[in-house]
């Protein structure tokens, strides 16, 4: 039982480039989550997705899209990265409150 | 406007004796909490929760204790052990209706090291 997992793992990108963070879990969760997380400033939410068919913004949504492509999947696209998107990004997924997470993409833009 | 606060950023405690966490929140709409456990490298883990109308829960080292008029909770590990040693995030449930969905608010985080 794999439970959720990204990739990649790690991702260096040039200011204006663009990449997808991909994101899946096999728990059968309706809601799924895309956090940011930058020193000193725990963990904030960009996108979320009740459930299949539907996305939501979060609190710091500028920058990033999402789609919600199936139950399993939940990308997150930065469509011109900018050094400000330097962060670790976490997935998440969820039945009711408990959320459990993904090990996490550490992204730097240069 | 920060709705879940863990004001101290470190703790240091020695091997064996009582870790405690403590974490405070503004809004009257959140009913229930949770404990994750961050170790360096590695995504959140859930550690331990408590509903808004429990006062106490207890899962092995780990209790959390919730006072709902003072709108103010804490995590005790007892003892501590030095593979403790991480970041622990405060987080703060609540339905959103409009949304729906669950959704948590996190806190800062304090590190906890526990010193052999």
């Amino acid at each position: 039982n794999a439970g959720v997992t990204q990739t990649p793992k790690f991702q260096v990108l040039k200011t204006g480039q663009s990449m997808t963070l991909q994101c899946a879990q096999d728990m059968n969760h309706n809601s799924m989550y895309w956090y940011r997380q930058d020193p000193g400033m725990g963990l904030r939410l960009i996108y979320y997705s009740a459930s299949e068919g539907t996305t939501d913004k979060g609190e710091v949504p500028n920058g990033y899209n999402v789609s919600r492509l199936n139950k399993r999947e939940f990308s997150l696209r930065l469509e011109s990265a900018a050094p400000s998107q330097t962060s670790v990004y976490f997935c998440a997924s969820s039945a009711v409150s408990e959320q459990y997470f993904g090990p996490g993409t550490r992204l730097t833009v240069t | 406007d920060q709705q879940v606060k863990q004001n101290s950023p470190s703790l240091s405690v020695q091997e064996g004796r009582i870790s405690i966490l403590n974490c405070d929140y503004t809004n009257s709409m959140f009913d229930y909490f949770l404990w994750y456990k961050k170790y360096p490298a590695e995504g959140p883990t859930f550690l331990i929760s408590i509903s808004s109308i429990k006062d106490k829960n207890e899962d092995g080292r780990f209790t959390v204790f919730l006072n709902k008029s003072a709108k103010h909770l804490s995590l005790h590990i007892v003892p501590s052990q030095p593979g403790d040693s991480a970041v622990y995030f405060c987080a703060a449930s609540a339905f959103y209706s409009g949304a729906g969905s669950y959704q948590l608010t996190f806190g800062k985080g304090t590190k906890l090291s526990v010193i052999p």
